[in-house]
């Protein structure tokens, strides 16, 4: 079955670049979402089509592509970022896959 | 407002079987493809099941394809996920998710809903 893998964690201070890696064979065709979870609450959609950032996303958040790797980045990072976050992109069948998660940890 | 609502899920016994509900508002909920996904205890997320807006299309995990099965009733904005056969490993928050315009990402998500499944 599909897979996407991302680092299960990432640590960074405040006001550094925090950078989430997930990487899947069908990524160079298939679009990348980014989803932010806090503890005890439902997921929260932070960039959808690679790069795109959703009304009321903060911009510090930003999203990118290249070959079999999708990127998220947050510029300046803050304590509120601490989060898991997830991709998620579709299989060759068209059903939905979720990446194995990473945890922000803000310093 | 937005919103999807998820009643109560509840604690069902292995073999067994329980029907999650969806209340969609403040949107057009028939013109929208609507998602469960699920999340065991300690664990990342986990796609579970997809509709179209029209009814006309579902996909299912293979973790649940034969057992569960995703239904809609437009004329009343809700959602639903039967679930049959329970196993232990089904233990999980269910939440389901609209597909936003377009067709990338889900951009809505209800609150989550526990299901445990007791041996």
């Amino acid at each position: 079955s599909y897979e996407l893998t991302q680092p299960p964690s990432v640590s960074e201070s405040p006001g550094q670049t925090a950078r989430i890696t997930c990487s899947g064979d069908a990524l160079p065709k298939q679009y990348a979402n980014w989803y932010q979870q806090k503890a005890g609450q439902a997921p929260v959609l932070v960039i959808y089509k690679d790069s795109e950032r959703p009304s009321g996303i903060p911009e510090r958040f930003s999203g990118s592509s290249s070959g079999t790797t999708v990127t998220l980045t947050i510029s300046g990072v803050q304590a509120e970022d601490e989060a898991d976050y997830y991709c998620q992109s579709t299989d060759s069948s068209g059903t939905f896959v979720f990446g194995t998660g990473t945890k922000v940890t803000v310093l | 407002q937005v919103q999807l609502v998820e009643p109560g899920g509840g604690v069902v016994q292995r073999g067994g079987s329980l029907r999650l509900s969806c209340a969609a508002t403040g949107f057009t909920f028939s013109t929208c493809a609507m998602h469960w996904v699920r999340q065991a205890p300690g664990k990342g997320l986990e796609w579970v099941a997809v509709l179209s807006y029209d009814v006309t299309t579902d996909y299912y995990a293979g973790s649940v394809k034969g057992r569960f099965t995703i239904s809609r009733d437009n004329s009343k904005n809700t959602l639903y996920l039967q679930m049959n056969s329970l196993r232990t490993e089904d233990t999980a928050v269910f939440y389901c998710a609209r597909l936003r315009a377009g067709g990338e990402g889900l951009d809505v998500w209800g609150q989550g809903t526990t299901v445990i499944v007791s041996s």
